[in-house]
């Protein structure tokens, strides 16, 4: 058990659909990352928050968007839902911010667009 | 070309075998991660380096700075290592770039 939560496990939605997925980040971890993983991409980064802010920003659709809140735990938005959104959704979290940290991943959540 | 490349794509291997991974990496990436994902997705953290060697039981992780490769070795496989392995570089606020994987299946 990596210590960070993601809710729910699995979604199973219909084009067009928004859904939220959450994340939980380790006790006293202030970085949150969201990554995809899907069949065709394989992992890629989608956004980085640290501490409430908005720190780093890779390969995220203008239809997602996420933010941390002041518990620090984090929320990604899917809005307008395409087949190809369907992938598995990791965040991880770790203490800080610099490139030698441990980044601590979350079991993932499953999305499924029909 | 992708900013990080692992080989080889698949790997089988008897248990007992000695197996090595290579992950080669570009400029802008100067930690390294080495990544362990099993059949029901979880991924769990096995090294992060940004030089030298770190051993965690029968796994151990190297890396070259100035050749920009890493390599993943398990001694002694078991059955119970097979999973995917996964390098990622970290970029400068941490952000991971992923390999696209290795499948190891170590048989009994």
């Amino acid at each position: 058990d990596s210590g960070v939560t993601q809710t729910p496990k699995h979604l199973i939605t219909a084009t067009g659909q928004r859904v939220t997925l959450r994340c939980s980040p380790r006790s006293g971890d202030l970085s949150v990352y969201w990554y995809q993983q899907s069949l065709d991409q394989g992992l890629q980064f989608l956004i980085q928050y640290y501490n409430g802010e908005e720190r780093a920003k890779g390969n995220i659709l203008e239809r997602f968007s996420a933010q941390q809140f002041p518990d620090l735990h984090s929320e990604l938005n899917l809005s307008s839902l395409e087949l190809g959104d369907s992938a598995l959704y990791f965040c991880a979290s770790s203490v800080g911010l610099t490139r030698q940290e441990t980044q601590y991943f979350g079991p993932g959540t499953r999305l499924l667009v029909l | 070309k992708n900013e990080v490349e692992q080989s080889p794509q698949n790997l089988t291997a008897q248990e007992g075998e000695f197996i090595t991974i290579n992950c080669s990496y570009s400029v802008g990436i100067s930690a390294l991660h080495w990544l362990q994902q099993h059949p029901g997705g979880g991924i769990v953290s096995l090294f992060m380096l940004s030089s030298g060697k770190k051993k965690h039981g029968r796994l151990i992780a190297t890396i070259n700075i100035q050749e920009k490769h890493s390599s993943l070795h398990i001694t002694a496989s078991h059955p119970r290592d097979s999973a995917v392995y996964i390098c990622a570089g970290a970029r400068s606020q941490g952000n991971l770039i992923f390999g696209k994987g290795t499948k190891l299946s170590v048989k009994p």
